[in-house]
């Protein structure tokens, strides 16, 4: 049964970089039929994709957190990581990691989740 | 960028049949899948590729995809349904996934 399990501080300081990490177990990064994903939601808000990442190290990010975004990947800890720089309280979100499968014909979604870590930007 | 539009809330009584509808242009060439979230919880996949369910999803929730409207049936409606439904899409032209906004099912 796949497993993922977020980690990183809960609270970040407005213009400092929010860094997390997702734990997988139950599978390996490095299968290569399936991307990594970061997904986050505000407050009572909706979801937000935020990218993905493949064990290769090829990644795509939500064109709106582009400038700002990076997503890495430990195949020897079997780990996937996030960097959101210049954080705001806009920023303030559960961050959830979560795996990609696809479809034969283009589909792409996501499952398993993580159990979600909050993250508060704040001074 | 592509746009889904979900209604922001649905209430059914116990036994029924709920339907919650995501809208997009032209979303019946789109794959929709579907998630379900529990106040404190992560979200479900309940629903992938317009009407596929995952393992141990019941047959209570089904989904179709036609035209502008892609919808997620839920028959037989429990107490335990409440909770958030989201639609998702990959947007294949900015290789990015896109989400509805999100729709609250309120059983009565």
């Amino acid at each position: 049964q796949v497993q993922l399990q977020e980690s990183g501080p809960g609270l970040v300081k407005p213009s400092e970089t929010l860094s997390l990490t997702c734990t997988v177990s139950g599978d390996s990064v490095s299968n290569g039929r399936y991307y990594w994903s970061w997904i986050r939601q505000p407050p009572g808000r909706g979801l937000e994709w935020i990218g993905y990442i493949y064990y290769s190290g090829n990644t795509n990010y939500n064109p709106s957190l582009k400038s700002r975004v990076t997503i890495s990947v430990d195949t020897s800890k079997n780990q996937f990581s996030l960097k959101l720089s210049s954080v705001t309280a806009a920023d303030t979100a559960v961050y959830y990691c979560a795996r990609d499968l696809m479809g034969a014909n283009g589909g792409v979604w996501f499952d398993p989740w993580g159990q979600g870590t909050l993250v508060t930007v704040s001074s | 960028s592509y746009v889904l539009t979900q209604p922001p809330s649905v209430s059914v009584a116990p036994g029924k049949t709920a339907r919650i509808t995501c809208g997009g242009n032209n979303i019946g060439s789109e794959s929709v899948h579907w998630y379900q979230q529990k106040p404190g919880h992560a979200p479900v996949l309940v629903i992938y590729d317009d009407s596929d369910r995952p393992s141990g999803i019941p047959e209570r929730f089904s989904g179709s995809n036609s035209g502008n409207t892609a919808t997620l049936t839920i028959s037989r409606v429990e107490a335990g349904d409440e909770a958030d439904y989201y639609c998702q899409v990959w947007d294949s032209s900015g290789d990015h996934a896109v989400f509805g906004g999100g729709t609250k099912l309120t059983v009565l």
